[in-house]
């Protein structure tokens, strides 16, 4: 089942544009974790941020939780089309597995 | 860097086949799982293992099994391949040690198309 699912499932943008994904879960977390994948490609980990921090930065990502609202956001600033790709939030369930949601898509047009 | 490869990319099979998917990971992780993905689906896990010869249900275990006869390789085996096993499959290991705060490494990825 899912746990985390993100909003909105698909976002377009132009270079250089600042893009938020969402993502929401239901049950308690440790942590909370996003990934990308590229194009028929496998998903590489971006981030991960623990239940008991609120914010974190990466380069140019930004990944806030509120584990109150059960919601974390991952915004990406000055988009490059190399962002291109679909993003995915993932939360540990039993036994340690992930838990992802659908994905949003991310197009960023030069 | 970690490393996780599966044997092919793309595969073609009919249905009946017996269908074998491996994955090796070169970073001695002990715990490897496997994955497939579907439009609007997102991921769902079909069987984990947290050592050699150790083996868990996923959430979608109908119509597969897996084998970890050594730490670096997982296989995932189609005992009778379906049409509607037609998908993205994915392998990924992680560290173990109890806790959660370990990413998960993974594999390009094998499409498979069953016809």
């Amino acid at each position: 089942s899912q746990q985390g699912e993100e909003d909105p499932q698909a976002l377009s943008i132009q270079e250089g544009e600042n893009a938020t994904m969402n993502c929401s879960y239901k049950t308690s977390i440790n942590n909370l974790q996003w990934y990308r994948q590229n194009s028929g490609r496998g998903l590489v980990h971006l981030i991960l941020i623990r239940s008991n921090e609120r914010e974190k930065h990466s380069g140019r990502l930004r990944v806030t939780l509120d584990t109150s609202k059960k919601s974390s956001s991952l915004l990406i600033t000055a988009s490059r089309a190399a962002d291109t790709a679909s993003y995915f939030c993932a939360t540990v369930g039993g036994y340690n597995k992930l838990i992802f949601g659908a994905g949003t898509r991310l197009a960023v047009h030069p | 860097d970690v490393k996780v490869t599966q044997s092919s990319r793309y595969l073609v099979k009919r249905t009946g086949e017996k269908v074998f998917l491996e994955c090796v990971q070169d970073m001695d992780h002990e715990n490897m799982f496997w994955y497939r993905q579907d439009p609007g689906l997102g991921l769902r896990l079909i069987y984990f293992s947290y050592d050699v010869k150790m083996k868990e249900k996923g959430d979608i275990p109908e119509g597969y099994s897996v084998s970890r006869e050594k730490k670096e390789r997982f296989s995932l085996i189609l005992e009778s391949a379906s049409t509607n096993q037609t998908s993205m499959y994915l392998c990924a290991s992680r560290e173990a040690g109890g806790r959660s705060n370990y990413e998960q490494y993974f594999g390009p990825g094998t499409r498979l198309t069953v016809t």
